[in-house]
């Protein structure tokens, strides 16, 4: 079974446009890390945000915010006021246990397109 | 930033001959490495993870045969392709976890692109 799930494939938004990308984890640990990477057309993947399962806390960083709901199990991202650089496609991620250096589970990525 | 290097960038090679693929970790010592297979458009899938000075575990449907891994230092674990076929291309990036201090974290190289012709 997938553990991680990001429904939206691809996404194209005007800029300045506000976008969600959503990320649906499955987990039967208690302790456990979420991650959101970008990865641009060099495929170098860049780290956006780690999560770890005991902080439920909103994240705001800029443009970018997250929202982490265990009771629905999910991490979505939102980017506000897109713009043309945040094309790329971006990656959802669950670490397992009780530290970040085990295996990542990734999603299917969604790749966001930012019309100019 | 802990930071992870790969070698090469990118590769092309003739189908039939054997590819390494070297990742370092530059500024700390990583106890265990893993390698992620990303075909176009898709994600990255987990081939395999090593620990130093022992053999690596391979995930279900990977040959072991094919994808040599050896993981003889803290910094450096190599990845060989051998006997590359065209469906071998895609794009390998390793991760690197830290010992004692930055166990916590796991850092990605920026990859490397295999086309097998």
């Amino acid at each position: 079974a997938q553990k991680v799930t990001q429904a939206q494939t691809e996404i194209s938004v005007v800029e300045k446009e506000d976008v969600t990308l959503d990320c649906v984890y499955e987990t039967r640990d208690t302790t456990y890390y979420l991650f959101w990477y970008k990865q641009p057309p060099s495929g170098e993947l860049v780290f956006l945000i780690r999560r770890n399962s005991f902080d439920e806390q909103n994240e705001i960083s800029g443009r970018y915010s997250w929202n982490f709901q265990k009771s629905t199990s999910s991490f979505n991202f939102t980017i506000t006021a897109s713009q043309v650089v945040d094309s790329a496609v971006y990656f959802c991620a669950l670490s397992e246990g009780l530290n970040t250096g085990n295996q990542f589970y990734f999603g299917t990525g969604t790749s966001l397109t930012v019309i100019p | 930033g802990a930071v992870v290097s790969q070698h090469p960038s990118w590769v092309i090679c003739k189908s039939g001959t054997s590819v390494k693929i070297e990742c370092r970790s530059l500024d700390f010592q990583a106890t265990t490495m893993f390698w992620y297979r990303q075909f176009p458009k898709q994600s990255l899938m987990l081939m395999a993870t090593s620990n130093e000075g022992s053999k690596a575990t391979y995930e279900q449907g990977v040959e072991k045969d094919k994808f040599l891994i050896n993981h003889a230092s803290l910094t450096l674990s190599t990845l060989t392709v051998t006997s590359a076929h065209p469906e071998d291309s895609s794009f390998y990036i390793c991760s690197a976890r830290g010992t004692s201090g930055r166990s916590n974290e796991q850092f990605f190289g920026p990859g490397t692109r295999l086309t097998v012709l």
